[in-house]
Formats: C-alpha cells, structure tokens, sequence
C-alpha cells in the first residue's frame, strides 16, 4: 500500500531563517507530487506540483521554491522566510484526475 | 486561477439531522470533480471523485451529487452525527492539478 511521509511535524523558525521541508511516498512509482499551504483563517492553497523528476510547476509567485530530486521525493525550500510563510503545509500524491492522498503535514511558525 | 466557489462557508447541524450544500465551478473543459473531508488535527481526505454528468455516488451516509452543465456540486449528510463534524471541501481538477474551494465546515450538535 502507499504511504505518504513528511517531516518535521511542527517547526518554529525565525524571521530570515532558511526552510527544508520533506516529503517522500512510498508504494507508487511516477507519482503526481503536490505542496500546499493552509494560511490561518484561509483555505488550502496550491503552492507547487511536479509530474516528474525535477519538472515543478509554481502556482504562487513568492519566497518559497520546490525540488524533486527524486522520482519520490518532493522538497520545499526557502533562503529567508517572512511572517507570512507560517501555515500548515500539506503534501499530496496522486495519479491524473485521481483522487489525492494527503501527508500528515507540517505546522510552520516563523516568529 | 479557476473559480471554484463553496457555500455556505459554516453550517450548524442538529444531531439527527440532515443537511446539503453547494459546490460550483467552471462548466467548461470538465475533467473531474473531488471531495474532501478535513477534520480537525488530520490530513484531507477523499470522499468522491465524480466524472460524469448525472454522477450520484454515496458512502455511509454521505452522498454528493454532479451537474457539468451548469457547473454545480451538492454534497448531502444524512442523519448528522457528531462525527460528522469537519471541513469539506471540493476541488476541480484541471491541468494536473486541483484548484480548492474555501470549504464548509460543519458542526454537528449533539
């Protein structure tokens, strides 16, 4: 069966600080990978998707980048983080109009 | 960015009870219609994904309902539980990815 990984579960980091979040499936090859973003008070919010290995595709112009290094591995990175980066970040997988499995998600404060 | 619209955005159920509401989106290029149901301190998960015009699919006591033409979605809880409390949201797809409504959060009272 396919599972779905991410980490850390929470993270507090600081103003300007960098950002790794990670996010790794297991049991499917070829996976369509998917970051979100939940803001406080907002909805759920398309950050990146890739098709492939080292194909992203950007839905949000800001300070946050994704990488797929690995058929299963999908990467969100940022060089500085602002106040308004803190949210529930959310990986998915899922195949062409299927539906999508979802990670447990990282809770990320920057204060 | 495509206009994928919930409402209500909250409703209030009366344990027992039943209760529907309303996901609209673009009728046009229709490949797929999802619904997702996001409880508290957990990860969405699906419910339904519907494809064709007509579509009427039910889990348990949940059932939702597809119209392309007109671009609407009805999502139905039947006999309200508290656990039947959460977020649901619906999402169409398009171009490989999902565009999400806002979502309705439903509180059911015991």
């Amino acid at each position: 069966s396919q599972t779905i990984h991410q980490w850390p579960a929470t993270l507090v980091q600081p103003v300007g600080s960098p950002l790794s979040l990670e996010c790794t499936v297991e049991g499917t090859s070829n996976p369509n990978l998917y970051w979100y973003r939940q803001a406080a008070g907002r909805g759920l919010q398309l950050l990146f998707y890739s098709v492939g290995i080292g194909q992203i595709s950007s839905e949000v112009p800001q300070n946050l980048s994704a990488s797929r290094p690995q058929d299963r591995q999908f990467i969100l990175s940022s060089k500085k983080l602002l106040l308004s980066d803190s949210g529930f970040y959310l990986c998915a997988w899922g195949g062409t109009g299927e539906e999508q499995y979802f990670g447990p998600g990282t809770r990320l404060t920057v204060t | 960015i495509l206009n994928v619209e919930q409402s209500p955005q909250s409703l209030h159920v009366q344990e027992g009870d039943s209760t529907n509401f309303t996901c609209s989106f673009p009728s046009s290029n229709f490949y797929a219609l999802h619904w997702y149901r996001w409880e508290t301190a957990k990860s969405p998960e699906a419910l339904f994904v519907m494809t064709l015009n007509g579509d009427e699919k039910k889990k348990g006591r949940i059932s939702a309902t597809l119209n392309t033409k007109e671009g609407y979605s009805y999502l139905y809880i039947k006999g309200s539980q508290p656990e039947d409390s959460a977020t649901y949201l619906c999402a169409y797809w398009a171009d490989y990815k999902l565009s999400f409504g806002a979502g309705t959060t439903v509180t059911v009272r015991a």
